[in-house]
């Protein structure tokens, strides 16, 4: 049973150009969360998405972040016109369910500089 | 406002002896927690958790602690060895409305276990 993959790795984008973040939960969960890591800091939640459904986006900023689960396919977390201060750590998560004692597990994450 | 705190950011620990990692909280509406390791370009990986309706959890060398009337929890390793060092971050679920599922973390203690 595969983990959660996320991919790339490793991004490097140019301020001003666009971020695609893809995340593929683990198989049987249907429940997607990303995080952001900031350097020296703890991850911070950002939006938490069923499939095609948006359920709480309260950690999104309000512009240039997006984020979907469509039925089929991984999860993408968009960054539109990158600024230095996006780079960081990006995390998927995925749960079977959400309800407490379904712990989330993690993908290794993609890190994101803006150059 | 930080709602999960992990007031030291290190601790070293000699191989064998306990280690002591703390976490505080200040939103009674928890009601799960949650220890992740996490090592240098990984994910965090779930380690154990803990119910608002217990006051201890024990897998093998990890024990949590739970103390609800101080709003205070914190994992025991003993006995310590070298690969438990790592980054450990204690995370709480918010438990209403739609925000059911996604995690706040603390900020992280780096734990150095020397041998």
């Amino acid at each position: 049973n595969a983990g959660v993959m996320q991919n790339p790795r490793h991004l490097v984008r140019r301020r001003g150009q666009e971020a695609r973040l893809r995340c593929s939960p683990m198989k049987g969960h249907s429940h997607v969360y990303w995080y952001r890591q900031l350097p020296e800091e703890g991850l911070k939640f950002m939006v938490y998405l069923q499939k095609e459904n948006i359920i709480d986006e309260s950690g999104m900023p309000k512009e240039r972040f997006s984020a979907e689960f469509p039925k089929e396919g991984p999860s993408i977390l968009r960054i539109q016109q990158v600024v230095r201060g996006d780079s960081a750590a990006y995390f998927c998560a995925s749960s079977p369910t959400r309800q407490a004692g379904a712990e989330a597990f993690f993908g290794q994450g993609t890190r994101l500089t803006v150059v | 406002d930080q709602q999960v705190k992990q007031n030291s950011p290190s601790l070293s620990v000699q191989e064998g002896r306990i280690s002591i990692l703390n976490c505080d909280y200040t939103n009674s509406m928890f009601d799960y927690f949650l220890w992740y390791k996490k090592y240098p370009a990984e994910g965090p990986t779930f380690l154990i958790s803990i119910s608002s309706i217990k006051d201890k959890n024990e897998d093998g060398r990890f024990t949590v602690f739970l103390n609800k009337s101080a709003k205070h929890l914190s994992l025991h390793i003993v006995p310590s060895q070298p690969g438990d060092s790592a980054v450990y971050f204690c995370a709480a679920k918010v438990n209403y409305g739609g925000s059911q599922g996604n995690l706040i973390f603390g900020k992280g203690t780096k734990l150095s276990v020397k041998p």
